[in-house]
């Protein structure tokens, strides 16, 4: 099951610089995006969202564009800190299901340098 | 912040045995969640559960699980005869309300069986 990819398994990125997480859907029912954060021992951690009727949404250091009609969405995190050195899961809701039954990606691992 | 508490933290049992994983959600919360995690795999969808019934379930979700609310806190999946291939993390997740709500996790019980 391929519906959500996530095809960098590690992005290695120096303090202060941005780093950019990237993830595929093949599901076009999809319409609900998420990012999560997950430390070792840790469940994931909400980070932002968005829905299909947007294609930008910032919090902070970290925005989120969604791309519908490439099927692709990314997370840009800006200053990175070294704090911010996880994996991090997109995940997917269908439009009738909205943020209820994700579907996630197989996740990045972000190091961020100092 | 409120947080989804799962317990215990790292439960190992010998094929065969019945288990039960705990959740407490947060309090306000309506909709609970188990998802799990096998090592090195994408974290993936078990069962939803609103207004003390099943909602949905995926496929991996048989006739060897279930889930309960047994006192109107707790929120429980048991494993009635674990197999091998059901070690892994599993995550309750719980949120207020359908639509457009993101999940919170708890940090996991890590189940092996051996």
């Amino acid at each position: 099951d391929q519906q959500v990819k996530q095809n960098s398994p590690s992005l290695s990125v120096q303090e202060g610089r941005i780093s950019i997480l990237n993830c595929d859907y093949t599901n076009s029912m999809f319409d609900y995006f998420l990012w999560y954060k997950k430390y070792p021992a840790e469940g994931p951690t909400f980070l932002i969202s968005i829905s299909s009727i947007k294609d930008k949404n910032e919090d902070g250091r970290f925005t989120v564009f969604l791309n519908k009609s490439a099927k692709h969405l990314s997370l840009h995190i800006v200053p990175s800190q070294p704090g911010d050195s996880a994996v991090y899961f997109c995940a997917a809701s269908p439009e009738n299901n909205a943020g209820n039954m994700l579907t996630f990606g197989g996740g990045t691992r972000l190091m961020v340098k100092p | 912040e409120p947080e989804v508490t799962q317990t215990p933290s790292h439960q190992v049992t010998q094929m065969g045995q019945e288990v039960i994983l705990r959740c407490v959600p947060i309090s306000n919360h309506l909709y609970f969640y188990w998802y799990r995690q096998i090592l090195g795999q994408k974290v993936e969808f078990l069962v939803s559960f609103y207004n003390n019934e099943i909602s949905e379930k995926s496929e991996i979700f048989d006739d060897q699980f279930s889930v309960e609310r047994p006192d109107g806190s707790n929120f429980t999946l048991k494993i009635r005869s674990t197999k091998l291939e059901d070690s892994a993390m599993y995550f309750c997740a719980t949120c207020p309300g359908q639509g457009y709500s993101p999940l919170h996790f708890g940090n996991g019980t890590r189940l092996t069986v051996t």
